[in-house]
């Protein structure tokens, strides 16, 4: 069975403080690893989809490492609209569905 | 393009009322998911669509019932509501393949309240 653990469960950060989330995950046969953003009340926002160790995206102060058990979210001098819900998610084997993590609750104060 | 849409996007039920919550995708994507998000317990999945009149089980299946008459339609079913499904729901599409596999788009969500 497919499993995603995030943490830090919340993280509070200043403006301009950089840090980073992890995702560990465990997984037969990863076919792809994926970031979502959620904002408060809305849907999860697709971010990232990471398919092999090593692999890299980037996304204006948000960047996504791969490794063979977990992934990084690393926030580059982080802003308030960088608050939200990071969620991690997994789909592995022959699943045509996703496992998500429950999710790192980030806070960015001035 | 509207995305995927979910109605309706509040709902109060009494117990052992039915209900059907309504999810459309104008992406032309294959499969279609239901989920359920409480706090601390994250997204689960409830049932799945891999094409139109195909559904599956997820994680959390009892109590819901899912129909998928067309492609571009997934409907979850609560027939005796139960004060343990009030939570917000989700619906997701996406499509197999290519560089953008299994990356699933999200509804706004329906918030379900069972007195």
């Amino acid at each position: 069975e497919d499993q995603v653990t995030q943490s830090p469960e919340a993280l509070r950060l200043q403006e301009g403080e950089s840090s980073s989330l992890n995702c560990s995950y465990t997984v037969s046969g990863l076919r792809g690893l994926f970031w979502y953003r959620q904002d408060p009340g809305k849907g999860p926002e697709f971010l990232f989809t990471l398919y092999s160790a090593g692999e890299e995206k980037e996304k204006e102060r948000l960047k996504a490492t791969l490794t063979k058990k977990e992934s990084f979210l690393h926030i580059t001098a982080p802003k308030p609209e960088d608050s939200a819900t990071y969620l991690c998610a997994v789909c592995g084997g022959t699943a045509s569905k996703l496992t998500f993590g429950t999710g790192t609750r980030l806070q960015v104060t001035l | 393009n509207a995305g995927v849409t979910q109605t309706p996007k509040f709902r109060v039920l009494k117990t052992g009322q039915s209900m059907t919550l309504l999810c459309a995708q104008d992406m032309n994507h294959e499969y279609m998911y239901w989920y359920r998000q409480d706090p601390g317990m994250g997204l689960r999945l409830i049932h799945y669509s891999v094409g139109e009149g195909t559904t599956a089980k997820g994680e959390v299946p009892d109590g819901y019932n899912v129909s998928r008459l067309k492609k571009q339609n997934f409907l979850l079913g609560l027939e005796s509501a139960a004060p343990s499904q009030t939570s917000v729901y989700f619906c997701a599409s996406s499509s197999f393949g290519g560089s953008s596999y299994n990356e699933q788009f999200f509804g706004p969500g329906t918030r379900l309240t069972v007195l």
